[in-house]
C-alpha cells in the first residue's frame, strides 16, 4: 500500500539554525500539506500546496516558514531560524484531489527538537 | 474558516463497553467529516468518515452518525478493547474544501 514517507524521524537543532523535513508524497496525490503537533497537543494546520504553490496557510506558518517541492517527488518544510517553540512532531499530508471528500493520508511524522 | 470542537478530552470505559465522542463544526459548508486514531507516538490513522450526503455510516465495531442541521457528528465504539486505546481525533474541512482542521482530541483508556 503506498504511504506519505518523512525524513528523518528525528531532528534535534540549536536555536537560530535552519532545518529542512522532508516529504514524498504518495506518486499520484495532487494535494499536500503539513502540520504540526507540539505534545500532547492537537493536530495544526500550517500550509496547503498545490500546482507548485501554497493554496493556503495558516496563521503559524509566518516568514520563517517555507515550502517547496524541487522536483517530482519532494515536498520541504524549511524553518529559517528555529526558535524552542518551533519543537513539535511535523506531519506532512497528501490528498488525491482537492475536494473536502477524500481521505488526507498522513506521514509517519518529523520529532523536531530545538535547544 | 472553519472551527471543530471536540469532547471530551478525556474519556474512560470499562472493556465491553461503548464509548462515544462528540464533534461540532462551524461552517455550514463542509462536507466531510473524518475521525483519526492516532497511538502513542504514531501518524493519525483514518479509521472511519462520513460525507454530507448520509447521516450515518457503521464498520464493523465503529460508526459515525452526522447532524447537519445542528452541525455535529460523533463516533460511536462498540464493544470496547485495550487495543481502542488511543487519542481520537475529529475533522472537517475549511470552507467545505481542503484542509482538514482537527479537534483537540479524545484520550480514550480501555480499562480490561
Amino acid at each position: 500500500e503506498p504511504e506519505v514517507t518523512q525524513t528523518p524521524s528525528h531532528q534535534v537543532t540549536q536555536m537560530g539554525q535552519e532545518v529542512i523535513l522532508r516529504c514524498v508524497p504518495i506518486s499520484n496525490h495532487l494535494y499536500f500539506y503539513w502540520y504540526r503537533q507540539i505534545l500532547g497537543q492537537k493536530v495544526e494546520f500550517l500550509v496547503s500546496f498545490y500546482n507548485n504553490e501554497i493554496s493556503e496557510k495558516s496563521e503559524i506558518f509566518d516568514d520563517q516558514f517555507s515550502v517547496e517541492r524541487p522536483d517530482g517527488s519532494n515536498f520541504t518544510l524549511k524553518i529559517r531560524s528555529t526558535k524552542l517553540e518551533d519543537s513539535a512532531m511535523y506531519f506532512c499530508a497528501s490528498r488525491r484531489e482537492g475536494q473536502g471528500t477524500t481521505e488526507a493520508f498522513f506521514g509517519q511524522g518529523t520529532r523536531l527538537t530545538v535547544v | 474558516g472553519e472551527n471543530v470542537e471536540q469532547h471530551p478530552s478525556t474519556l474512560s470505559v470499562q472493556e465491553g463497553d461503548s464509548a462515544v465522542i462528540k464533534c461540532t463544526y462551524s461552517d455550514s459548508a463542509s462536507n466531510y467529516f473524518p475521525w483519526y486514531k492516532q497511538e502513542l507516538g504514531k501518524r493519525p490513522q483514518l479509521i472511519i468518515d462520513i460525507r454530507s450526503n448520509v447521516g450515518e455510516k457503521k464498520d464493523q465495531r465503529i460508526a459515525v452518525t452526522l447532524n447537519k442541521t445542528a452541525k455535529h457528528f460523533s463516533l460511536h465504539i462498540t464493544e470496547t478493547q485495550p487495543e481502542d486505546s488511543a487519542v481520537y481525533f475529529c475533522a472537517a474541512p475549511r470552507s467545505g474544501n481542503t484542509p482538514l482542521v482537527f479537534g483537540k482530541g479524545t484520550r480514550l483508556s480501555v480499562i480490561a
